[in-house]
């Protein structure tokens, strides 16, 4: 069984452009959660989404930032005109209910040059 | 004031010796995560706990909901056990994760 996969590993943009993010998540899990982790600290809440619905996204910027998770295809974390600030790993994980054991992706390593 | 703090921040250990990381929480939860964060970033889910005291291999944890504590041990500890170790709590309100800002373990061969 495949785990939560992200991708890209790595991402570098440019000052002003838009970075997606995606996450498929473990096959049968309806929960997803984004982190981010800003260097050199702690992992921080962004947004939790079941199938189609955003469920809480009090961790996410209001501005510049959104979040889907589809009835088809991966969970995507979109952040427009990116800032150098948003360079960052973010971290997908998914679960099959809550509370529940979490399962994490490998991340994706923004880079905003 | 961090809703979740872990101590120690740093921790190191010569291999074989008994490790323990402790976390304190200030929220009310519904559950409790352990997690391993390994240099190459990956992060591992270790336990997920609401009462109790649960036991995998060479690491056990456990909690205490009335003190608001979880301690997270590592018996006869090995230098793969190298990483840092995050606490994260699920509230029982709301739909946030709360995460403690990691304890940097190194085990020392």
């Amino acid at each position: 069984n495949a785990g939560v996969m992200q991708n890209p590993r790595h991402l570098v943009r440019r000052r002003g452009q838009e970075a997606r993010l995606r996450c498929s998540p473990v096959k049968g899990h309806s929960h997803v959660y984004w982190y981010r982790q800003l260097p050199e600290e702690g992992l921080k809440f962004m947004v939790y989404l079941q199938k189609e619905n955003i469920i809480d996204e009090s961790g996410m910027p209001k501005e510049r930032f959104s979040a889907e998770f589809p009835k088809e295809g991966p969970s995507i974390l979109r952040i427009q005109q990116v800032v150098r600030g948003d360079s960052a790993a973010y971290f997908c994980a998914s679960s099959p209910l809550r509370p529940s054991l979490l399962h994490f992706g490998n991340g994706t390593r923004l880079t905003v040059t | 004031k961090n809703e979740v703090e872990q101590s120690p921040q740093n921790l190191t250990a010569q291999e074989g010796e008994f490790i323990t990381i402790n976390c304190s929480y200030s929220v009310g939860i519904s559950a409790l995560h352990w997690l391993q964060q390994h240099p190459g970033g990956g992060i591992v889910s270790l336990f997920m706990l609401s009462s109790g005291k649960k036991k995998h291999g060479r690491l056990i944890a456990t909690i205490n909901i009335q003190e608001k504590h979880s301690s997270l041990h590592i018996t006869a500890s090995h230098p793969r056990d190298s990483a840092v170790y995050i606490c994260a709590v699920d509230l029982n309100t709301g739909n946030q994760f709360y995460f403690g800002t990691g304890t940097s373990l190194t085990v020392i061969p």
